[in-house]
């Protein structure tokens, strides 16, 4: 399969609380990042977080990479409905100028 | 950020004809474009990756007669499913990075084409 795997499938929270996702991926990488998709829209880029660096910080988001294990999280504290959206991890392969999308993970924030 | 233009957004058509989708980096130059395909629900899954100047890498399983892929200039690349049928409908999303590729750094979305075969 080309993809990664994301846990979970779907998340539906409380607004104001903290939601976490998951990636999971197969082969060594130059950088992993995320990616927010409104729904029938395209996709926005949140935060790339390279191979070297293990913890990265982008307003309410918080990406850790764990490269012995292959995963990465993304964290957003202070949830809000506006975050409602589905949510991608992206791999780009040393072997290959491309990027692989995780299955990703449908957020719902409830008010 | 970078700007990446897709067109047409919806498009209708009937079985057998074939479809144009255009992707066009509005102001950065793009050696390097790629084409997503997603179905309702679940993941982007890469078709190709399109090379200014030369012919398009298709993924494993991507037919490349059915999808044409032509990336002419450094802004513009074009994806025509040839003979569309039903099972082509899907949501077909363009990328692009003004650094040429992926692993130096993020890659900008077109707003994608949803492509309806009847």
């Amino acid at each position: 399969s080309q993809q990664g795997e994301e846990d979970p499938q779907a998340l539906s929270i409380q607004e104001g609380e903290n939601a976490t996702m998951n990636c999971s991926y197969k082969t060594s990488i130059n950088n992993l990042q995320w990616y927010r998709q409104n729904s029938g829209r395209g996709l926005v880029h949140l935060i790339l977080i390279r191979s070297n660096e293990r913890e990265k910080h982008s307003g309410r988001l918080r990406v850790t990479l764990d490269t012995s294990k292959k995963s990465s999280s993304l964290l957003i504290t202070a949830s809000r409905a506006a975050d409602t959206a589905s949510y991608f991890c992206a791999t780009g392969y040393s072997s290959a100028s491309k990027i692989i999308f995780g299955s990703g993970t449908r957020l719902s924030i409830r008010p | 950020g970078a700007v990446v233009s897709q067109h047409p957004s919806r498009v209708i058509c009937k079985s057998g004809t074939s479809v144009k989708i255009e992707c066009r980096s509005l102001d950065f130059q793009a050696t390097t474009m790629f084409w997503y395909r997603q179905f309702p629900k679940q993941s982007l899954m890469l078709m190709a990756t399109s090379n200014e100047g030369s012919k398009a890498t298709y993924e494993q399983g991507v037919e490349k007669d059915k999808f044409l892929i032509n990336h002419a200039s450094l802004t513009l690349s074009t994806l025509t499913v040839t003979s569309a049928h039903p099972e082509d409908s899907s949501f077909y999303i363009c990328s692009a990075s003004p650094q040429g590729g992926f692993n130096t750094g993020e890659l900008f979305f077109g707003e994608g084409s949803r492509l309806t075969v009847l």
